[in-house]
């Protein structure tokens, strides 16, 4: 299957601070790939969709200027978080679409981000 | 929008017995159903999908089944192994190019040896 890679896969910051998490498709082009949040025994919620080349669609309820999302290129895409606080703290998880007809989506390993 | 709902939210099985997830979902436009996998830390990790022009679909212990009419689908695992344990998502989405995949609430698998 296709493989999507994730880094880092585990980051501690304090409070104020900024991390980026980069997804990257390893065997494959994603002209899309999404970002989700995991809270503890809880479900994936979908943040954003990302495409190649142009503004990220954010999910209702996800602030864009906290959760910057930039996806340069075809086998690439980051996300920011700004000004890091506690309850940012969460499993990061993104996903690349192959491009299938039907919405075949292959995720990476997570980020498990603890903010200080 | 879609909204996915599944049961139960936890399942202990003996090794050996089989385990049944079931899952429902409002969107009668769905039309892509995977099942994903997530261990303890990782990523999810899909295990089997199904489309709505089939109605069974089988990969060695895995199977799952779709009945588009009364929209439900549900995954079959046989001959549960210890390294079954794990928590299992549904999900649905549409087709035609990428769409959003809604995801089911999960269900925390324990297969006791």
């Amino acid at each position: 299957g296709a493989v999507v890679s994730q880094h880092p896969s585990r980051v501690i910051c304090k409070s104020g601070t900024s991390v980026k998490i980069e997804c990257r498709s390893l065997d494959f082009q994603a002209t899309t790939m999404f970002w989700y949040r995991q809270f503890p025994k809880q479900s994936l919620m979908l943040m954003a969709t990302s495409n190649e080349g142009s503004k990220a669609t954010y999910e209702q309820g996800v602030e864009k200027d906290k959760f910057l999302i930039n996806h340069a290129s075809l086998t690439l895409s980051t996300l920011t978080v700004t000004s890091a606080h506690p309850e940012d703290s969460s499993f990061y998880i993104c996903s690349a679409y192959t491009g299938g007809s039907y919405n075949e989506q292959f995720f990476g390993p997570g980020t498990r981000l603890t903010v200080l | 929008g879609e909204n996915v709902e599944q049961h139960p939210s936890t399942l202990s099985v003996q090794e050996g017995d089989s385990a049944v997830i079931k899952c429902t979902y409002s969107d009668s436009a769905s039309n892509y159903f995977p099942w994903y996998k997530q261990e303890l830390g990782k990523g999810p990790q899909l295990i089997i999908d199904i489309r709505s022009n089939v109605g069974e679909k089988k990969d060695q212990r895995i199977a799952v089944t779709l009945n588009k009419t009364a929209k439900h689908f549900s995954l079959h695992i046989t001959e549960t192994q210890p390294e079954d344990s794990a928590v299992y998502f549904c999900a649905a989405s549409g087709s035609g190019g990428y769409q959003k995949v809604t995801f089911g609430t999960g269900t925390k698998l324990q297969v006791i040896p």
